[in-house]
């Protein structure tokens, strides 16, 4: 199962809202997660089983979607939140990750 | 509190070996699903293999073969063995605790800092 994420890059300024989208190849249920990596730094869970929002994390990320389309978004974009995010499937092997989304300052 | 601390990285010649060691603690590694990540400099994260609480090991068809994960109960330490290195495996490596709701894997929630393996001649 390949994912698919769009966009590869977005330009976005604090306080937008921002939506990054993660289409796999076929359905995969709700078994997507989405992570948060800063350059140098391991990743970081934001969200699995599509929606769920992992303790700890700022209710302004959320994730909606099943089968084979997912979105991860930002409702308002605080400084801290310019990083690259990647989904990554769980329904079945290999666990692939999508190519990245580099979310940088406008 | 949950901690995971990789060693084992280095240099090696393309077709040789390397053992990855990944020291857990806060948590008892058998009982969970652990697994490796890698990330080639500059690239995306790549799923390696997983190991789940009763043994039962799955991998990635780029390390399918060469790669082996296993674990160390009495040292709470997961492994990577990594034979017939290519210049293709060079990546910093991570390993990952999985979450999981019931028996289902969902993510993984806890990341070591990464140790860097580098195939080079």
């Amino acid at each position: 199962i390949q994912l698919t994420q769009s966009p590869s890059s977005l330009s976005a300024s604090v306080g937008d809202r921002v939506t990054i989208t993660c289409r796999a190849s076929q359905g995969i249920s709700s078994y997507l997660a989405w992570y948060q990596q800063k350059p140098g730094k391991a990743p970081k869970l934001l969200i699995y089983a599509a929606s769920t929002l992992q303790s700890g994390v700022p209710s302004r990320f959320s994730g909606s979607g099943s089968g084979t389309d997912f979105t991860l978004t930002i409702s308002s974009l605080q400084p801290e939140d310019f990083a690259t995010y990647y989904c990554q499937q769980l329904n079945s092997y290999p666990f692939h990750f999508g190519q990245g989304t580099k979310l940088e300052i406008k | 509190e949950v901690q995971l601390v990789e060693s084992g990285g280095g240099l090696v010649q393309p077709g040789g070996s390397l053992r990855l060691s990944c020291a857990a603690s806060g948590f008892t590694v058998s009982s969970n699903y652990m697994s490796w990540v890698r990330q080639a400099p500059g690239k995306g994260l790549e799923w390696v293999s997983v190991i789940y609480s009763g043994g039962s090991t799955y991998y990635a068809d780029s390390v399918k073969g060469r790669f082996t994960i296993s674990r160390d109960n009495s040292k709470n330490t997961l492994y990577l063995q990594m034979n017939s290195l290519r210049a293709e495996d060079t990546a910093v490596y991570y390993c990952a605790r999985a979450a999981r709701y019931y028996d289902i894997l969902t993510g993984f929630d806890y990341w070591g800092q990464g140790t860097l393996v580098t195939v080079s001649s």
